[in-house]
Order: C-alpha cells, then sequence, then structure tokens
C-alpha cells in the first residue's frame, strides 16, 4: 500500500493563477480532508468529504474548491492564487464514521508569488 | 466551537530523561484525542489516541493522560530517543464527522 499520496510535492505560482493539488489513497478510507499548515500553527481543516460525490466546507475554506468524483480521490483547486494561501497543504484520509485516526500524506509546499 | 492549546511551544530533553507534552482543550464535549508527530518535511504520523470514557492508554513507550475534568492531555514519551525530536501535536475531536482540531504543536529536542 502507498497509503495517502500527494501531487505535487512543490508549487510556485504567480497572483492570480490557478492550480490543483491531487491527493489519492489506495485504503479504501470513506473519509478524505484538506489541512493547510503555516508556520508555528495546527492544521487548519479546509474542505472534507464522507464519500465520493460528497463535499463540506472546513475551518478555513475561502478561496479553495474541492471535488470527489471517485473514492480514492480528492481534488484541492484553487482558482485565483493569492500570497495568503503559500503554505503547506496536507491531505489526510480515514476509515469510516467509527474510525477517528487520520492518515497524512507528506504534503505539498505552495509559493505564491 | 472547541480550541487546543499547547502550554509549551518547545521543549528540550536529555536522551534518556522522560518528556512530557501538555495540551488544552476547551469544549467539554469533546469525544477523542490523538496525538501525532511531525519530523521535518513529513506529514503528522500517528502515535497514540484516546476516548473520552478512558483517562490512560499506553503504547510502546508512549502514555497519553486525560483528565477530563480540567479538560487536559497529555504525552508522556520515556527513555527519550533522538529520533523523537519532531513537532508534537495533540488533536481533539469534538465530534460529527470525525473532524479533529489541532493545536499549534511542542518542538522538542532531544540532546546527547
Amino acid at each position: 500500500n502507498a497509503g495517502v499520496t500527494q501531487t505535487p510535492k512543490f508549487r510556485v505560482l504567480k497572483t492570480g493563477q490557478s492550480m490543483t493539488l491531487l491527493c489519492a489513497q489506495d485504503m479504501n478510507h470513506e473519509y478524505m480532508y484538506w489541512y493547510r499548515q503555516d508556520p508555528g500553527m495546527g492544521l487548519r481543516l479546509i474542505h472534507y468529504s464522507v464519500g465520493e460525490g460528497t463535499t463540506a466546507k472546513g475551518e478555513v475554506p475561502d478561496g479553495y474548491n474541492v471535488s470527489r468524483l471517485k473514492k480514492q480521490n480528492f481534488l484541492l483547486g484553487l482558482e485565483s492564487a493569492a500570497p495568503s494561501q503559500t503554505s503547506v497543504y496536507f491531505c489526510a484520509s480515514s476509515l469510516n464514521s467509527e474510525s477517528y485516526e487520520q492518515y497524512f500524506g507528506p504534503g505539498t509546499r505552495l509559493t505564491v508569488t | 466551537g472547541e480550541s487546543v492549546g499547547l502550554h509549551l511551544p518547545t521543549l528540550s530533553v536529555q536522551e534518556g530523561d522522560n518528556s512530557i507534552i501538555n495540551c488544552a482543550y476547551s469544549n467539554s464535549a469533546s469525544d477523542y484525542f490523538i496525538w501525532y508527530k511531525q519530523e521535518s518535511g513529513k506529514g503528522p504520523q500517528f502515535i497514540i489516541d484516546i476516548r473520552s470514557n478512558m483517562d490512560k492508554r499506553q503504547g510502546q513507550r508512549v502514555t497519553v493522560l486525560l483528565n477530563k475534568t480540567v479538560k487536559h492531555l497529555s504525552l508522556q514519551i520515556a527513555a527519550t530517543q533522538p529520533g523523537d525530536s519532531a513537532v508534537y501535536f495533540c488533536a481533539v475531536s469534538p465530534g460529527g464527522y470525525n473532524k479533529l482540531i489541532f493545536g499549534a504543536g511542542t518542538r522538542l529536542a532531544v540532546h546527547p
């Protein structure tokens, strides 16, 4: 099992550009999450999904959109990047409603100039 | 809502000593608590968890203590080793779709 994988690992964008981050998991998990991590802060939840075709807003959703067209994939989109979105982005997954443990990917470091 | 805070942003210990990392939470309805370890450049890794119906849980060299009266959580690492150097996060689930609220993290530095 590869677990949770994220692509790309690094990306630099100019203000106003768009991009999509891809998260994939091979553990047949129902739930998936996107977080951002800023220096000196914990992880903050952006969006999450409790199953294929469903998405919901987390703590800091503004400026981001997500899609879960396939159970194993969870995409995070930035339509018009801003410097405030410079961060490290982590994807996570958990098995189902009975299991709280989240498994994390290695992260994507995004810089917006 | 829930907020999670850690008492110390950094902790330095000698190799072989025991380490204690503390965490406080605000929502008394929170029912699940988890500790993660994050090494530089990597994603968080699960260490140990505990549910609200327990006060203590032990793993390999780690113990988590939960005091619901004062809404306090601690992680104890026995015989700390250089490989334990990392940032440690506590996270709390206030309920609902298994969402976790993370604290800011404590950086543990282990000195020989």
